[in-house]
């Protein structure tokens, strides 16, 4: 099945610099990649996703990019502000199964002042 | 419109009590999906549901663990003879058609405490 790896676990960025979150997933067939956003007892919210299809997604200051050959996929921010300190999670469809999405362990990111 | 909601939201069991959790997906959505989210984890896939139809259930880690949508609407999960291992947030999500491409909406979770 699908496995998707997530680093850094942990990123610490100064306000107004870009944060860079990256993933790697193990099956070739998976078509969709959504990144969510989780505050500290919130509900995981959708932030942007990308289909296979595309090489790039880019929604404000927040972008993804997507290469299938390496089988990895990136989430960048741009000018951070305070409220984009969350957890950050990424995810890859399992096409062996009509339902999965398998998650990476998260990112928690810290916007310093 | 109404998002996802789940209930309770918070839930505190005695080890080897049952336990039911229930999540009211957006209207007319036809798919929903259990995971579980462990503690600085990402969330795990339970089970999924089409309408009434359980589709998948790989995920759910014992025969103690068992779900139902029986009119293709609100879900419960139901955790029977609950262990410590199993203390963690039950998230549920749905999503308007089916298969696991499309934006699944999650709700705000139910926390689970078993002592």
């Amino acid at each position: 099945g699908e496995n998707v790896e997530q680093h850094p676990s942990t990123l610490s960025v100064q306000e107004g610099d870009s944060a860079v979150i990256k993933c790697t997933y193990s099956d070739s067939a998976s078509n969709y990649f959504p990144w969510y956003k989780q505050e500290l007892g919130k509900r995981p919210q959708l932030i942007i996703d990308i289909r296979s299809n595309v090489g790039e997604k880019k929604d404000q200051r927040i972008a993804v990019t997507l290469n299938k050959t390496a089988k990895h996929f990136s989430l960048h921010i741009t000018e951070t502000q305070p409220e984009d300190s969350a957890v950050y999670f990424c995810a890859a469809s399992e096409r062996s199964s009509a339902s999965k999405i398998i998650f990476g362990s998260g990112t928690r990111l810290s916007i310093r002042p | 419109g109404a998002g996802v909601s789940q209930s309770p939201r918070y839930k505190v069991a005695k080890r080897g009590q049952d336990v039911a959790l229930r999540c009211d997906p957006i209207s007319g959505h036809v798919s929903l999906f259990w995971y579980q989210q462990a503690l600085g984890q990402g969330p795990e896939f339970l089970t999924y549901f089409q309408n009434e139809a359980q589709l998948d259930k790989s995920g759910l880690p014992s025969d103690r663990f068992f779900a139902e949508r029986p009119e293709g609407s609100v879900s419960t999960l139901k955790i029977q003879r609950t262990q410590q291992e199993d203390s963690a947030v039950y998230l549920c999500a749905s999503s308007l058609a089916g298969g696991g491409d499309e934006t699944q909406y999650f709700g705000p979770g139910t926390r689970l405490l078993v002592l």
